[in-house]
This record gives C-alpha cells, sequence and structure tokens, in this order.
C-alpha cells in the first residue's frame, strides 16, 4: 500500500482563495515532499520539509509537518487558475534506505 | 542539462508484444526511480536503482517486467509479454542521494497502451 495519503482527493475552489491539502503517512520518515503534477505531465517538486522542521515557506507556499501526528499539510494562498494540478506528497522511507514513495493524489481546480 | 528524458512518449503495442521503455538520467544523479501511475492505483514505484545497483525491486508487479541500469546514463523496462492491465504511464525520475535534499526529477513519463 501507497506510504502517503492526501486529503481531500479533489478540491475545487475560487481564484484568490486559499488551498489546504493534507498528507499522513505511515512510518518513520527522513523528509517530506509535495509535488505537483498538471495533466499529462511529469511531476515537478515545489517544497521538501525535513523531519526535524515543523513548518517551511516558498512563495505562495506554505508546508507544515507533524511527526507525532505523520501528517503534513501544504497551504497554497491567493490560488491562481495556474495552479490547478494535482498535488502528491511523498517521504523517503527511514530505513536506510531512500524509497519514494507517493500518495494518491489531491486534484485542486481552481476556477477564474 | 535537458532533464530526465524518457522515450517513446507515447507507444501503443498489441497483446503479446514486448515493450521496452528508455530512460536517461539527469548527469550525476545516482539514484534512478521507475514509477507507473494509473487512475486505479496512483503512482507506484516499481523499482529503483543506487549507483546501477537495483536496490528494491519489491513494486515489480510480476515475472514479464524487468528493469536494467547498464551504465549512469541509461536504464530500460521491458514488459514481456505485454497485457492490457499494463496499460498506464511510466515515469523515471533521478536524483542525487546523499545530498541533503533528495529532489526527484521525473522525465515526462512514457504512456503505454496495450490493445
Amino acid at each position: 500500500s501507497q506510504q502517503g495519503e492526501e486529503d481531500p482527493q479533489a478540491l475545487s475552489i475560487q481564484e484568490g482563495e486559499n488551498a489546504t491539502m493534507n498528507c499522513s503517512y505511515k512510518t518513520s520518515i527522513n523528509n517530506l515532499q509535495w509535488y505537483r503534477q498538471n495533466s499529462g505531465r511529469g511531476l515537478v517538486h515545489l517544497i521538501l520539509i525535513r523531519s526535524n522542521e515543523r513548518e517551511k515557506h516558498s512563495g505562495r507556499l506554505r508546508v507544515t509537518l507533524d511527526t507525532s501526528k505523520k501528517s503534513s499539510s501544504l497551504l497554497i494562498t491567493a490560488s491562481r487558475a495556474a495552479d490547478t494540478a494535482s498535488y502528491f506528497c511523498a517521504t523517503d522511507l527511514d530505513t536506510g534506505g531512500f524509497k519514494t514513495i507517493f500518495g494518491a493524489g489531491t486534484r485542486l481546480f481552481v476556477k477564474a | 542539462d535537458a532533464g530526465v528524458i524518457q522515450s517513446p512518449r507515447h507507444e501503443v503495442t498489441e497483446m503479446g508484444q514486448e515493450v521496452t521503455l528508455r530512460c536517461k538520467p539527469i548527469s550525476g544523479h545516482n539514484s534512478l526511480f521507475w514509477y507507473r501511475q494509473t487512475m486505479m492505483r496512483g503512482l507506484e514505484l516499481l523499482i529503483y536503482f543506487n549507483n546501477n545497483v537495483p536496490i528494491d525491486d519489491s513494486g515489480m508487479p510480476e515475472d514479464r517486467f524487468s528493469a536494467k541500469m547498464p551504465n549512469a546514463s541509461f536504464s530500460t523496462l521491458k514488459i514481456q509479454p505485454s497485457e492490457p492491465r499494463d496499460s498506464a504511464v511510466y515515469f523515471c525520475a533521478s536524483s542525487l542521494m546523499g545530498s541533503p535534499d533528495t529532489e526527484a526529477f521525473f522525465g515526462q513519463g512514457t504512456r503505454l497502451t496495450v490493445v
């Protein structure tokens, strides 16, 4: 089974609103990453947060990590129509290996 | 660098035929991953290599699937014989393991249709 599980599975908002997506995982991690995928394209790395970090910012993105709850959230502020995509969280397992496991993703639709 | 390059971009083949997908990772990266993406199962890790050596192939669905990495700049994923349920988008990704931030760079994917 996949390591990460995102929710919601789908999210529809108006341009200008904030979008929040959540991710839960099962085992200890080295870091957690968020990726974006536009329809028919490969995944693009957005941001990485290490297991000893609690919050990280990058432009309009804010990521939090709660290792006690094994969860993370991705906040996109002031969303734009161009943010419409699927968003995935990925974890590198803390097993001495470097498997990057992806969740099922959240499909975000931003209406202009 | 041109990024991770996959070929072909699209492949349509008949059931029973052999299919070979190709990947050229980013120069200097030491890890390579093969993923399969479908609507039903999402993005699944099939196999990953570190320094050209297969580390974990537990995600490879069956013996019909095999992957090789003969050198640091080339990898193949082969399906023989192919079946309609193998239809999916196959992604290759590479990264530099051992660096503090192990970001994976993805290719554009190969959309495989087995009829």
